[in-house]
């Protein structure tokens, strides 16, 4: 157990529905990231937090996708209007400054 | 664009024997490079890192080299047990703002046969 908390761990929706996945980080890590990964393949980010500000997204994060970090704490990651190529693992990170990141044990997406 | 990635997408070897893992990268700014184990179900877990201004570095059972000459990294894994069973990812990182940013490679299966 890393510390990084990811909820829930298997999500299976239908393809239209919105999903919210949550991540809880280490406690005294003000960084906080997210990944996505398919199978066989590498975790991809997705974007990045520092505290509640988030300063980074990418391409990969269409306007279906939002994340925020409202108290600089834990997060959420929303997908709106899912799609069967949203099915992937969703992970989330944590850090310090210039410190290297814990990952949790993510959260399953299926999109049936 | 840049790129990591393992020139083998599987290995196998006896319990006991030494395994090695490579990866090629082609982006050679980046800061540092980082090999991680991820086991089924469970997110990436840190084994070994290294700075681009190293070419080794050992840890408990493992050693990690840089070769910046022909940008290749490689993970050894001494005398491999069960629990060694797992996909390895290499990534590199370049540091951002204070932000890590990791790039991972596609990784490879390791499976250690009893």
């Amino acid at each position: 157990d890393t510390g990084v908390s990811q909820d829930p761990r298997h999500k299976i929706t239908k393809r239209g529905q919105n999903v919210t996945f949550r991540c809880d980080p280490i406690s005294e890590h003000n960084r906080l990231y997210w990944y996505r990964q398919t199978l066989g393949q590498g975790p991809e980010f997705l974007t990045y937090f520092q505290n509640e500000a988030q300063l980074e997204k990418s391409r990969l994060l269409s306007d279906r996708f939002s994340a925020e970090r409202p108290k600089g704490s834990f997060s959420t990651l929303e997908i709106q209007r899912t799609e069967q190529g949203d099915s992937a693992m969703y992970l989330c990170a944590s850090s310090r400054k210039n410190e290297k990141l814990f990952f949790g044990s993510g959260t399953q997406l299926s999109v049936l | 664009g840049e790129s990591v990635g393992l020139h083998l997408p599987t290995l196998s070897v006896q319990e006991g024997d030494n395994s090695i893992i490579n990866c090629a990268y082609s982006n050679s700014a980046s800061d540092y490079f980082i090999w991680y184990k991820q086991e089924s179900g469970k997110g990436p877990q840190f084994i070994i890192d290294i700075r681009s201004n190293m070419d080794k570095r050992q840890g408990q059972r493992v050693t990690v080299l840089l070769n910046k000459t022909v940008k290749h990294l490689s993970l050894q894994i001494a005398a491999t047990q069960p629990g060694d069973s797992a996909v390895y990812f290499c990534a590199e990182i370049s540091i951002i703002q204070g932000a890590q940013k990791l790039v991972f490679g596609q990784g490879t299966r390791l499976t250690i046969n009893p």
